[in-house]
C-alpha cells in the first residue's frame, strides 16, 4: 500500500525550514528520500534502515520511527536549489529493494 | 563516467503498437528496476530484476514485459495490450542489497517520455 506524505505541497522563503512527512500502514524495513525536479530523474537524499542505521547526503537530515512507520525529512536553512518534488519509498521486506512511492510533496523556494 | 542511460528520451507511437524501451547500466549493479511516473503522482514500479535471467513483477506489471539477458541491459517493451501507455518511464538500478560499504541507494536514468496516440 502506498505510504502517505504531507503537506501536499509547501512553499518558503529562502532561509525557511521544513518537514516532510512519510507515513505507512505497513511495517517497514526501509525509507528512502529522494528528490525529483520537473522533467527530470530522481535524487537520492536519504536512506533509513530498520535498526538505525541512515545514509545520505551531510546537510540532509531525517528520522524513522519504526514503531509509528513514519519517517520525517528536516530542511533547514532552505535554498532556492531544495525546490523540486520530494518522494519518499518504502520498502516492507528486506530484500531487493522493492519500493513503494509516496505521491510527493511539492516544495517550492522563493527568493 | 559510469551511470544509466535510458534511450530515447522522448518516444511516440501509434496505438496498437508494441515498444521497447532502452536501459543500460555501467555501474556494476545487479539489481534493476522499471517504474512508471504519470503527472502528479509518485512513481510505481512495473518489473525489478534482482540478477540476470531472473525477474519479478511490481505493482503494475500488466501489459509490460522485460528481460535481463545481460547484467547491464534491462528493457521494457510496451505492449498493446498496455490500456494507457502513455507516461514517464525510469529506469533505475542499486547494488540490491545493504551490505556496510556499499551504497545504498537507487540510481535513476534520465527516462523516456512515451506518447501513444
Amino acid at each position: 500500500q502506498q505510504p502517505v506524505q504531507s503537506p501536499q505541497a509547501v512553499i518558503l522563503r529562502e532561509g525557511e525550514d521544513a518537514v516532510i512527512n512519510c507515513s505507512s500502514s505497513k511495517a517497514l524495513y526501509s525509507v528512502h528520500w529522494y528528490r525529483q525536479k520537473h522533467g527530470e530523474a530522481p535524487v537520492f537524499l536519504m536512506i533509513l534502515l530498520k535498526g538505525g542505521e541512515q545514509k545520505g547526503h551531510e546537510k540532509i537530515s531525517a528520522s524513522f520511527n519504526e514503531k509509528k512507520q513514519q519517517s520525517s525529512l528536516y530542511l533547514t536553512a532552505s535554498q532556492l536549489s531544495y525546490s523540486g518534488t520530494y518522494f519518499c519509498g518504502t520498502e516492507t521486506d528486506q530484500g531487493a529493494q522493492k519500493l513503494v512511492f509516496g505521491q510527493g510533496t511539492r516544495l517550492t523556494i522563493n527568493p | 563516467d559510469g551511470g544509466i542511460t535510458q534511450s530515447p528520451k522522448y518516444l511516440f507511437r501509434k496505438e496498437g503498437q508494441n515498444v521497447t524501451l532502452s536501459c543500460e547500466q555501467n555501474l556494476n549493479h545487479d539489481a534493476m528496476y522499471w517504474y512508471r511516473q504519470d503527472p502528479g503522482q509518485g512513481l510505481r514500479l512495473i518489473y525489478y530484476s534482482q540478477i540476470v535471467n531472473d525477474f519479478q513483477k511490481g505493482d503494475i506489471a500488466e501489459g509490460y514485459s522485460v528481460s535481463r539477458e545481460k547484467k547491464e541491459s534491462f528493457p521494457l517493451t510496451v505492449t498493446s495490450a498496455q490500456k494507457n501507455p502513455t507516461a514517464f518511464y525510469l529506469c533505475a538500478s542499486s547494488y540490491g542489497t545493504y551490505h556496510p560499504g556499499s551504497s545504498y541507494e537507487q540510481y535513476f536514468g534520465p527516462g523516456t517520455r512515451l506518447t501513444v496516440t
